[in-house]
């Protein structure tokens, strides 16, 4: 069974650092694009970027370049989002998912992460 | 910046035919697939309809999609509608730079 599962929920003050993560299991990692989607309280899907294990190539949302990094790390199979600096408007719903080549569908979920940033 | 529209919100009674639909901004909307997802509250978004108009194995023949490149736009239908339906709906496809997009989504109230 394929499966994605997401570490748990952050709460965070502006200005740190954050990495969350996404683990694949159920299917070979290295063998699948792993997407990262944003959903700000009570709005709709935000693509954020694209990486593929297998050689580590990333593709960004021109709305994220610069403002998270996306990576993976193929002897724990398992795909990362993070932040240097975080900003209020950051909190959200964090969702993971994969996909079989950069432009076909997300065929399975994580569960989500619950981000959380606040003075 | 390539963008997806939709309606914010449609509803319809149960039993009856929904169609959703989702406009490209530019370019084609036929030249890249369009996914449709499902989410329904608290919960993660479920792919309903992949690469135009194929249903994933477990979701009801009453879903379909379609492409209209006349509109340029792509169209999610629901026949039959059940008050389990009751969800969001997002379009979603790539740009010429393979960067994915959504649409803004769609509330679906079954009444």
């Amino acid at each position: 069974e394929v499966q994605l599962v997401q570490s748990g929920a952050e709460v965070k003050k502006p200005g740190e650092s954050l990495k969350i993560s996404c683990k694949g299991s159920g299917y070979s990692f290295t063998s699948y694009w792993i997407g990262w989607v944003r959903q700000m309280p009570g709005k709709g899907l935000e693509w954020m970027g694209i990486i593929y294990p297998g050689d580590s190539d990333t593709r960004y949302s021109p709305s994220f370049q610069g403002q998270v990094t996306i990576s993976a790390e193929r002897s724990t199979s398992t795909a990362y989002l993070q932040w240097n600096s975080l900003k209020a408007s950051d909190t959200a719903m964090y969702y993971c998912a994969r996909s079989s080549y950069s432009r076909s569908r997300f065929d399975s979920w994580g569960q989500g992460t619950l981000v959380t940033v606040s003075s | 910046n390539f963008m997806l529209t939709q309606p914010r919100s449609v509803s319809e009674s149960p039993g009856k035919t929904v169609t959703i639909s989702c406009t490209g901004s530019s370019g084609s909307i036929a030249s890249n697939y369009v996914q449709w997802y499902q989410q329904r509250p608290g919960r993660a978004p479920v792919n309903v309809i992949y690469d135009d108009n194929q249903r994933p194995s477990g979701v009801p023949d009453r879903f379909s999609g379609s492409i209209d490149r006349s509109s340029n736009s792509a169209s999610l239908t629901i026949s039959g509608l059940k008050t389990e339906d009751e969800a969001d709906y997002y379009c979603q496809s790539h740009d010429i730079n393979y960067r994915g997009v959504f649409g803004g989504g769609t509330k679906l109230t079954v009444l």
